[in-house]
């Protein structure tokens, strides 16, 4: 059964709106999150990461937010830009060492 | 790709042959990774190695091995391939003295393995 689990295969934003992408997870021992961005034919790269003894981490146009009563976290991009359009994937750790991915959702931000 | 290199990058082969793909790193990083893609699933993790020799398996390690024996290299070899084995296979390597700053390990991924077995 799937830890980490993003609901929405595909999002499809207007340039300049917001994006956001969300996350579940049903470990109560993770306690690191990341997002990664992949672009086709290239390796997934990170994006930004959330603590839980946070709930909010920005960087830039991105911001995570986390709900540990939820356990629910997303992702903001804002304003969204045409060459945010990638997958995106959430991962979650409980050590630190190991991630566990969701099954990522694919952003399309249209002109 | 951050010192991080696959190969090789495509590959057809035919069920029940062996196949070896290789990730060799610059970085000098202890922890290494073999995950898979596949639509739907996401990356699941099938081996790690956090040193030389020493490894472990991940989520979905059954008809896969792996070995470490030197610090650069970290090879995933499919036994017997089979068709349920096509996807995409990145490699990722990550240190204990780079944490984002929530703490946790930011891995750097290869730009991935594309395996296809007919």
């Amino acid at each position: 059964d799937q830890q980490v689990k993003q609901n929405s295969p595909s999002l499809s934003v207007q340039e300049g709106r917001i994006s956001i992408l969300n996350c579940d997870y049903t470990n109560s021992m993770f306690d690191y999150f990341l997002w990664y961005k992949k672009y086709p034919a290239e390796g997934p790269t990170f994006l930004i990461s959330i603590s839980s003894i946070k709930d909010k981490n920005e960087d830039g146009r991105f911001t995570v937010f986390l709900n540990k009563s939820a356990k629910h976290l997303s992702l903001h991009i804002v304003p969204s830009q045409p060459g945010d359009s990638a997958v995106y994937f959430c991962a979650a750790t409980d050590a630190g060492n190991m991630l566990t991915f969701g099954g990522g959702t694919r952003l399309m931000v249209k002109p | 790709d951050a010192g991080i290199t696959q190969s090789p990058r495509h590959k057809v082969t035919e069920t029940g042959t062996p196949v070896t793909l290789r990730c060799h790193q610059t970085e000098n990083h202890r922890y290494m990774y073999w995950y898979r893609q596949d639509p739907g699933h996401g990356l699941r993790l099938i081996h790690y190695s956090y040193g030389v020799k020493d490894t472990d398996k991940g989520e979905v390690s059954d008809g896969y091995s792996v070995s470490r024996s030197k610090t650069e290299d970290f090879l995933l070899t499919l036994e017997s391939a089979t068709s349920s084995q096509t996807s995409v296979y990145f490699c990722a390597i990550a240190d204990l003295l780079y944490r984002g700053e929530s703490g946790a390990n930011v891995l750097t991924f290869g730009a991935g393995s594309r395996l296809t077995v007919l």
